[in-house]
C-alpha cells in the first residue's frame, strides 16, 4: 500500500513558466513533509520541506503547499528554468515512525527551453 | 562539512555472485545510516536502517543483508544475486531523528 502518491510520472513545462508537481498521501499521521529533487545517476538533494503546521513554505522560486484536509500537498517551482529539469520526490514523516521517510514514486520534470 | 562516499558508482555482476557496497560518512558522528534502492522507474524504497554500530533494522525481506562495523561505515551485502537485485542503491545519513536525510551519489547495479 503506497502511503505517498505522486500520480504523474512526467510533467512538460516551457521555461519561465509555472512548474506545479503534486503528491499525495493516505497516512494522517504524517506530519512532516519534504522535497528532494534527483538528477540521473547521482543521488537525490534535499529542496524544502514544510510542518504540518504550516500551509506554506517559500525558498526563493521554490514553494511548497500543504492542504491537511486534502492530504495533498503540491511544489512551486515559479519561473521554471531548464536546469530544474530532474526527478522530483516527495516524502513524508511521521512522528511516530522516527525518522523514517516514505517517499513517493517520482515525478520526472522537464523545462524545455 | 560533513560528506557521504559511496562506491563503486556502476557495478554489473552475475547472477549468483557475492555484493558487497560500501558506504561511509565523514564529519559527524553517530549518524543514523540508511540503504535505499531505486527500481527503474519506481520510486525510492528503504531497505536497511541503523541507529548505532550493530543494529541494523530491515524494512523489507529480501536477498540482501546489511552491516555496520564502525560507527560510520555501512555495508549493503549478499550471498548471491538475483536478476531482480539490479537498480539504483543509495545510503544515506541523517543526524537524528526527524531531520532529514542526505544521499551518496549511488551505485547502480546491473545483475545480468
Amino acid at each position: 500500500d503506497q502511503q505517498v502518491k505522486q500520480n504523474s510520472p512526467s510533467l512538460s513545462v516551457q521555461e519561465g513558466r509555472i512548474s506545479i508537481l503534486n503528491c499525495d498521501y493516505t497516512n494522517s499521521m504524517f506530519d512532516y513533509f519534504l522535497w528532494y529533487k534527483k538528477y540521473p545517476a547521482e543521488g537525490p538533494t534535499f529542496l524544502i520541506s514544510i510542518s504540518s503546521i504550516k500551509d506554506k513554505n517559500e525558498d526563493g522560486r521554490f514553494t511548497v503547499f500543504l492542504n491537511k484536509s486534502a492530504k495533498h500537498l503540491s511544489l512551486h517551482i515559479v519561473p521554471s528554468q531548464p536546469g530544474d529539469s530532474a526527478v522530483y520526490f516527495c516524502a513524508a514523516s511521521a512522528d511516530n515512525a522516527g525518522n523514517m521517510l516514505t517517499f513517493g514514486g517520482g515525478t520526472r520534470l522537464m523545462v524545455k527551453p | 562539512s560533513q560528506t557521504i562516499h559511496q562506491w563503486p558508482a556502476t557495478l554489473v555482476q552475475p547472477v549468483g555472485s557475492p555484493l558487497s557496497l560500501e558506504c561511509t560518512v565523514e564529519g559527524t558522528s553517530n549518524p543514523n545510516l540508511y540503504w535505499y534502492r531505486q527500481a527503474a522507474g519506481r520510486g525510492l524504497q528503504l531497505l536497511f536502517y541503523s541507529i548505532g554500530i550493530d543494529q541494523i533494522s530491515s524494512e523489507v525481506p529480501q536477498n540482501l543483508s546489511a552491516s555496520r562495523p564502525q560507527d560510520r561505515q555501512f555495508i549493503l551485502s549478499s550471498k548471491k544475486l538475483l536478476l531482480s537485485d539490479s537498480g539504483f542503491y543509495l545510503c544515506a545519513w541523517s543526524g537524528g531523528v526527524r531531520e532529514k536525510l542526505f544521499f551518496g551519489s549511488g551505485t547502480q547495479l546491473s545483475v545480468l
